[in-house]
């Protein structure tokens, strides 16, 4: 079955970059959306169809999606980014999420 | 504004069934859709299944196939997803979720969660 996987874990300094990954199967030839968690909270989209944000998400967010990973993108990290992150694909009509990945911004 | 409410927490039986509703304010389920995701204690989002517009007919799982139905009732803008045969690993919260366009399939509006416990 098709499967997204991510780092358990990515840290990051505030005010630089952080990149979190999404691999699986030609996941290049998929859309990815990628949704942000903070502890308590209800999920929120921060990017759909690889690269698009929603409105309200800060242009820091950005995404690209190639060969078999897609990469979820933070330029300048600030402390309020710090959540959990799934990417989340199709394997046709069935959704698929990834295992997600804590950033922690210190 | 779009907001979706779910109904309250649950406590079941193992064997049992659960039927969780999610209430839109704003846009109907036949013309967005609906998809129900959940989250066990301390771990990652989980796709169950979800009934879109853009792919027909609803969808789940594997793993859930058999066990869970999702609805929807027009005329209270209300849908539904009912878990049968609980397992005491189906304690988890359960999250709907709809897209903010029509056929699309990426999630803007999440409901707040319903907590389902599983205890004898």
């Amino acid at each position: 079955s098709f499967e997204l996987i991510q780092p358990p874990s990515v840290s990051v300094s505030p005010g630089q970059t952080a990149s979190i990954t999404c691999s699986g199967d030609n996941l290049g030839n998929k859309y990815v959306a990628w949704y942000q968690q903070k502890p308590g909270q209800s999920p929120i989209l921060v990017l759909y169809l690889d690269r698009k944000r929603p409105s309200g998400i800060p242009e820091r967010f950005s995404g690209s999606n190639s060969g078999n990973t897609a990469t979820l993108t933070i330029r300048g990290t600030q402390a309020m980014d710090e959540a959990d992150f799934y990417c989340q694909a199709w394997d046709s009509t069935t959704g698929v999420f990834g295992g997600g990945t804590k950033l922690t911004v210190l | 504004q779009v907001q979706l409410v779910q109904s309250g927490p649950e406590v079941k039986k193992p064997g049992s069934s659960v039927k969780v509703s999610c209430k839109a304010s704003g846009g109907t389920f036949s013309n967005y859709g609906i998809a129900w995701v959940r989250q066990a204690p301390g771990q990652g989002l989980e796709w169950v299944g979800g009934d879109l517009p853009l792919f027909g007919s609803p969808s789940y799982a594997q793993k859930f196939r058999g066990r869970v139905t999702i609805t929807a009732d027009e005329s209270t803008n209300t849908g539904y997803m009912e878990l049968s045969s609980l397992r005491y690993g189906d304690t988890a919260v359960y999250y709907c979720a709809r897209p903010a366009l029509r056929n699309t399939s990426d999630f803007d509006y999440w409901g707040q969660g319903t907590l389902v416990t599983v205890s004898s």
